[in-house]
């Protein structure tokens, strides 16, 4: 049973360009979310996937976009990187109708902006 | 909205001591209580979760945490611990039912042999 797995694992890009990393959810999930970890900090909540739409969106600019598509993958994109966009981005899985709050997180995408 | 704070950033111990690592939340609502741990360059792990019922929960790798509502706080603790529990721990509440989790700062526990 595969876990959530996400693409690629390290990326370095400069200020200005876009960027889009991928997400496989754990087999039998239907929910993805998307997290934003940045050095020596919690996970900051960026999105969340359900049914192809976004769900729910946490406080991040229009430059953070996502897709969900109907195997449920996900892509993240970042348009008009900054600096500040250099961080671990992690993808969860979860089961809509377990309703326990539990996600499955992959190993993320560190992203290094220059 | 909720908030998490984790009262120490860092703990030292030395391997075979007991462990505390202190969570505070903030809600005006019900919430799930979570503990996560991110070993380096990898993702988070679930130690253990409240989600109702009894205010002591047992979690993998000998990991436990009691849920106190008067004092919103959900503290981790572990009677012994090993050197490969050497990572960050990242307490998480979510707003009951959606399941966005709202982290902690995380607290660095590093164990000397």
């Amino acid at each position: 049973d595969a876990g959530v797995t996400q693409s690629p694992t390290h990326l370095i890009k400069t200020r200005g360009q876009q960027v889009t990393l991928r997400c496989s959810p754990k087999s039998g999930h239907d929910t993805v979310s998307w997290y934003q970890q940045a050095l020596g900090q919690g996970p900051q909540f960026i999105f969340q996937y359900y049914e192809e739409e976004e769900r729910q969106r946490g406080n991040f600019p229009d430059r953070f976009s996502g897709h969900q598509f109907p195997n449920y993958s996900s892509e993240l994109n970042v348009n008009a990187l900054l600096l500040g966009d250099s961080a671990l981005y992690l993808c969860a899985s979860s089961l809509v109708i377990a309703n326990t709050g539990e996600l499955f997180f992959g190993e993320g995408s560190r992203l290094t902006v220059l | 909205a909720q908030s998490v704070t984790q009262l120490d950033s860092q703990v030292p111990v030395f391997e075979e001591a007991p462990v505390e690592l202190r969570c505070n939340y903030s809600s005006s609502v019900s919430v799930y209580l979570f503990w996560y741990v991110q070993y380096p360059n990898q993702g988070l792990q679930l130690l253990l979760k409240y989600l109702s019922g009894s205010t002591l929960v047992k979690g993998i790798n000998g990991f436990e945490a009691e849920f106190n509502k008067s004092q919103t706080s959900f503290h981790l603790r572990k009677p012994s611990v090993h050197i490969s529990d050497t990572a960050e721990y990242f307490c998480a509440v979510s707003e009951i039912p959606t399941d966005k989790l709202i982290f902690g700062t995380g607290t660095r526990l590093q164990v000397f042999p």
